[in-house]
């Protein structure tokens, strides 16, 4: 399985964008770049996946290099609710198997 | 309304002891799954039943079992618990396929915490 690297832990400060960033150097051509969040005391929920272009929802965005060795989850305006584990994902197209790495531990300071 | 439930949200038990998590899901959604996130909070799946049967089944001991009884229900059964058996249990659903572009997100429940004693 092709794996990803991220850092342990970012800090932002509220109101101000979060750039996280995913390496994923073995990503194969059918690998789609999820990003997952899990907030603390819930189950993760979905942020944005992407494929090779770049990627624009009501939660975040998603840049993803051109070689797709590696991508960034954009947090636009952080918010003290976004202070989560973020994670990011290779996914085969239209696989339902799912490993989650150790992810990074947002902080987001008031 | 809740997507994903589960109960119950906390179960303490001792062990050697039997018991199960139940997980229900309203989106109609073909494929359910279970996941463990141990206490260094690493989250790894169990378990995918997709229309009631068992597609992926990763190395658990065989103490634990799943039960689906219909589409919408994944059971977890655990026999003879153990201490390394605590830690949070997920249950999730997907709608594999269709016109999801290979997207197939995961709605997740809010966790069951189980502490064997």
């Amino acid at each position: 399985d092709a794996k990803t690297t991220q850092p342990n832990s970012m800090e932002s400060n509220e109101e101000e964008p979060v750039h996280l960033p995913c390496n994923h150097s073995t990503i194969s051509g059918t690998d789609y770049i999820h990003w997952y969040r899990q907030l603390p005391s819930q189950g993760p929920e979905y942020v944005i996946h992407g494929l090779t272009s770049n990627v624009n929802n009501r939660m975040a965005s998603l840049a993803i290099a051109e070689d797709r060795k590696s991508s960034t989850l954009i947090l636009h305006r952080a918010t003290l609710r976004d202070a989560a584990v973020y994670y990011c994902i290779l996914r085969v197209y239209n696989n339902n198997d799912m490993r989650f790495g150790a992810g990074t531990r947002l902080t987001v300071k008031p | 309304d809740t997507a994903v439930s589960q109960t119950p949200k906390y179960l303490v038990t001792q062990m050697g002891n039997d018991k199960s998590i139940k997980c229900e899901q309203n989106l109609g959604h073909d494929t359910m799954y279970w996941y463990k996130q141990d206490s260094k909070k690493f989250l790894k799946i169990m378990f995918s039943y997709n229309n009631k049967e068992l597609i992926i089944n990763e190395t658990v001991p065989n103490r634990f079992s799943p039960k689906s009884p219909d589409k919408a229900h994944l059971n977890l059964h655990i026999n003879s618990l153990e201490l390394g058996d605590s830690a949070v249990y997920f249950c999730a659903s997907s709608q594999v396929g269709g016109t999801s572009g290979g997207h197939n997100e995961q709605f997740f429940g809010p966790g069951t915490r189980l502490t064997v004693l």
